[in-house]
């Protein structure tokens, strides 16, 4: 049980381009997603937290207009990456959780390679 | 704040060795820790939690973490390494508003034969 999947695993886009990757919680409803990007050989960097049907909440530094996150339902979030330049290429990960609480498991995405050419 | 430290980027012990992978935390409230672990081309995966509860922590795949306050730290150990061990692994620690993560660097396990 507890599965995330994420779509694309990988892309490949155009500088200027807008690229939109899926996360979706297969059995189970997420009320709060998050969003994670790793750049190589280093952590995971908390982007933003969602909530269903609320707005994102951007940790510092994130640029919410570059960075769209939408929340529409409880098993599903995405992150539009708008106008993207070779700086964003990046790993993308997503997790999931049943609720808002600190103690709280989040369940994993495997992951969307972004390649911005 | 609520930060982590992951001491050593990369690890190596032979098979049947001890395990240990270092976490120190920083966090302005009790904390939650955790233990991921990302094998490659995978997702992460947890390995365990500590919750405030007992402070010596069992997770899967034989591996345990003691939440240890007075050195701030939640080591993960493992008494018999195993080569399907080897992968990256991440501590965790939880944020005081909500479950945001903050994550260590990473450790990068490798056993040899």
């Amino acid at each position: 049980g507890a599965v995330v999947s994420q779509h694309p695993s990988w892309v490949i886009c155009k500088s200027g381009t807008s690229v939109k990757i899926e996360c979706r919680s297969l059995d189970f409803q997420a009320t709060t997603m998050f969003w994670y990007r790793q750049f190589p050989k280093q952590s995971l960097m908390l982007m933003a937290t969602s909530n269903e049907g609320s707005k994102a909440t951007y940790e510092q530094g994130v640029e919410k207009d570059k960075f769209l996150i939408n929340h529409a339902s409880l098993t599903l979030s995405t992150l539009t990456v708008t106008s993207a330049h070779p700086e964003d290429s990046s790993f993308y990960i997503c997790s999931a959780s049943t609720s808002g609480d600190p103690t709280d498991t989040q369940y994993f995405g495997p992951g969307t390679r972004l390649t911005v050419l | 704040a609520q930060s982590v430290t992951q001491l050593g980027s990369h690890v190596s012990v032979s098979e049947g060795a001890l395990v240990l992978l270092r976490c120190n935390y920083s966090s302005s409230v009790p904390p939650y820790l955790f233990w991921y672990v990302q094998y490659p081309n995978q997702g992460l995966q947890l390995l365990l939690k500590y919750t405030s509860a007992a402070t010596l922590v069992k997770g899967i795949n034989g591996f345990e973490a003691e939440f240890k306050k007075s050195e701030t730290s939640f080591h993960l150990t493992k008494p018999s390494a195993h080569m399907s061990d080897a992968a990256e692994y991440f501590c965790a620690v939880s944020g005081a508003t909500g479950n945001q993560f903050y994550f260590g660097t990473g450790t990068s396990l490798t056993v040899i034969p």
